[in-house]
């Protein structure tokens, strides 16, 4: 049973700081990978998504990486700002219909 | 092309009422998932359909639970004999299986609080 765990569940830090949110899975057997932003009380903004195939995806400031044999992905952030205050959840499809999500990060920038 | 639509945003019921959520899918996608977001915790599979065809359905999904998507383009979520427990986010997702990514797309999802 793929289960998803994302570390660390809060973190705050000053404006302009580059951070890493990490995500482990236990099952390597992926379709793919995907990270969302959810603004609270607010659905789901996918932000990038890996296929298994791949190693990382970027887009502006964000970069992904996926490493499946170890059951790691890891979100970095360049040059943090206030409006990324957000919960990060990621996301594993294990192929078919069902994607299973983290309890997500809870990310706090301090102006 | 204006992204996944769900109705109501927000939903407040008595316990025992029934009621019933909408989602719109982006136009072209094919696949389309319910899933239930808990505070604090990750969204969770409720059930999905390709075209008109509901596929799966997670046990979580008790009986009071029913979705439909007639004709393969809006859908909708009833629930039935609402209890306090069913308070939570409902979130809808579609995909194009075609594209072969497995891309999901949310809604801004319909928040329910059962009294």
């Amino acid at each position: 049973k793929q289960e998803v765990t994302q570390i660390p569940a809060a973190l705050s830090v000053p404006e302009g700081e580059n951070l890493v949110l990490n995500c482990s899975f236990t099952d390597s057997a992926i379709y793919n990978l995907q990270w969302f932003r959810q603004d609270p009380g607010k659905g789901l903004t996918s932000l990038l998504l890996i296929q298994s195939s791949q190693r990382e995806q970027t887009s502006g400031r964000l970069n992904a990486s996926l490493d499946k044999s170890s059951g790691r992905s890891t979100l970095y952030i360049a040059a943090s700002q206030p409006g990324d205050s957000a919960t990060y959840l990621c996301a594993v499809d294990t192929g078919g219909f069902k994607t299973i999500f983290g309890a997500g990060t809870r990310l706090f920038v301090k102006a | 092309d204006t992204g996944v639509s769900q109705d109501p945003r927000h939903k407040i019921t008595k316990r025992g009422q029934n009621v019933t959520f909408r989602c719109d899918p982006i136009s072209e996608h094919n696949r389309l998932y319910w899933y239930r977001q808990t505070l604090g915790q990750g969204p969770e599979f409720l059930t999905y359909f390709q075209n008109e065809a509901q596929l799966e359905k997670s046990r979580l999904l008790s009986d009071r639970f029913s979705a439909e998507r007639p004709k393969g383009s809006f859908s909708t979520l009833e629930i039935q004999r609402t209890e306090q427990g069913d308070s939570a986010m409902y979130l809808c997702a579609s995909s194009l299986v075609q594209i072969n990514t497995g891309e999901l797309f949310f809604g801004e999802g319909s928040r329910l609080t059962v009294l």
